[in-house]
């Protein structure tokens, strides 16, 4: 079974905080992704990573960064918290399929409250 | 009801072909469209078929539609580094006036 973790499901942080949400995949998997999930907005693409210490940015870069130092870790920091950065935050991860469709894999999902 | 559904990313090695597929639900559609979004640029149409098709082919690009299982793809050939950019599958539907239906977008990415 293909796992994809998250180092937390609920985290509280205060304004100007730096975050660090971790997430882990066991399936040695080239790709990986850091969404955000809003009410009424759907999943929005903040970075992937196609490769150890390789990664792109996604349509909602701002205000976050990321690390791979290691294929099976990406990390989504968040510089200086703001109050709108409070969202579900969705790890995936996925394999090179060739240009056949990757299909990716979901972790259970980050609830962060920025007060 | 009305659903038009594709995988949210393909990564694909530039010289390959890339396929992108997508399902419909709605079976009164008469058009079926692929556009393309580049960073930073609204969404161009690449590409329709109309619904009694099963296939067209212009330059690069192929679309291939099975209407009995609703599946539609959009196959490019010899990918390149411009071919980089989100991919929208769309369906119109003759009997909701032509209403368009996007579906989420697959962002195509090429390795380098």
């Amino acid at each position: 079974d293909v796992k994809v973790t998250q180092s937390s499901r609920y985290l509280v942080k205060r304004t100007g905080e730096k975050v660090f949400l971790e997430c882990v995949q066991d399936m040695d998997h080239e790709n990986m992704f850091w969404y955000r999930q809003d009410p009424g907005l759907g999943l929005r693409l903040i970075y992937f990573s196609y490769d150890v210490k390789m990664k792109e940015k996604g349509d909602i870069p701002e205000g976050y960064s990321v690390s791979r130092e290691k294929k099976e870790r990406f990390s989504l920091i968040l510089e200086s918290a703001s109050t709108n950065q409070t969202s579900m935050y969705l790890c995936a991860s996925s394999s090179y399929s060739r240009g056949r469709g990757d299909e990716q894999y979901f972790g259970p999902g980050t609830r962060l409250t920025v007060t | 009801g009305e659903d038009v559904e594709q995988s949210l990313f393909l990564s694909v090695r530039e010289g390959d072909s890339s396929v992108i597929n997508c399902t419909y639900t709605d079976s009164s559609s008469t058009y079926l469209y692929w556009y393309k979004q580049e960073p930073g640029a609204g969404l161009q149409l690449l590409t329709y078929i109309f619904s009694n098709m099963d296939m067209k082919q212009d330059q690069r690009l192929t679309v291939l539609l099975n209407k009995k299982d609703k599946h539609l793809s959009l196959r490019i050939a010899d990918t390149q580094t411009g071919d980089s950019a989100i991919y929208f599958c769309a369906e119109s539907l003759t009997n909701r006036d032509d209403k368009i239906i996007f579906g989420k977008g697959t962002r195509l990415h090429i390795l380098p």
